[in-house]
């Protein structure tokens, strides 16, 4: 989920497992949401995006699920691999409104061989 | 495709010294972002573009901050003088101004002010 504070929530899993990412969000005027993925000493890097008007988007072992009604988004990464280890944000942007996303403070995702 | 290019990536210098970053932005991206991002802050938007004019800069946190886009394929954001407390690293985005298109992150500048 999103951070509280200075740190940084952290996910560990094992390879091979699933992770699941959970991001709240606070507009209920957002009608789009992205995923990034930021890894050590590099920008974040656009995984997959999702519209209001869908509840579910797949993409190459990530899954992102939309629930509208309690303002949640999350991110499922099947067979998490070392290499996924980053942090994950989540941003928010209503497309009718300011236009500019709003970033979630990251969740912290750590792969263990 | 080349992404969104910064430079320098790394930056090292003694406060009162003016620092310049720059920006390449997707060729064809007509949207300009530059965010700062620390751990105690996490990503923070400075200032945008649209069309190479800049729109909204309320993010810029002090006059020693000012940002440029002479064309649609180079922006600098400048600091001068530069602080300790602007130590963190900067990132440039670019997007294409339409709807359900997301922004698209150059690697940053590791900027240390000592």
């Amino acid at each position: 989920g999103e951070s509280v504070g200075l740190h940084l929530p952290t996910l560990s899993v094992q390879e091979g497992d699933n992770s699941i990412i959970n991001c709240a969000y606070s507009n209920s005027a957002s009608d789009y949401f992205i995923w990034y993925k930021q890894e050590s000493g590099k920008g974040p890097q656009f995984i997959i995006d999702i519209r209001s008007n869908m509840d579910k988007r797949q993409g190459q072992r990530v899954t992102v699920l939309l629930n509208k009604t309690v303002k949640h988004l999350s991110l499922q990464i099947a067979a998490t691999q070392p290499g996924d280890s980053a942090v994950y944000f989540c941003a928010e942007r209503d497309t009718g409104g300011s236009y500019i996303p709003t970033f979630g403070r990251g969740t912290s995702l750590i792969v263990h061989p | 495709d080349a992404g969104v290019i910064q430079s320098p990536r790394h930056e090292v210098t003694e406060m009162g010294q003016e620092v310049t970053l720059r920006c390449k932005p997707i060729s064809g991206h007509n949207s300009l972002f530059w965010y700062r991002q620390t751990m105690m802050r996490g990503l923070e938007l400075l200032i945008y573009f649209n069309n190479n004019v800049p729109i909204d800069d309320s993010g810029m946190p002090e006059d020693r901050f000012s940002a440029k886009m002479p064309n649609a394929s180079f922006s600098t954001l400048k600091i001068q003088p530069s602080e300790p407390r602007d130590s963190a690293v900067y990132f440039c985005a670019s997007t294409q101004r339409r709807e359900n298109q997301p922004q698209h992150f150059g690697d940053g500048t590791r900027l240390s002010i000592l």
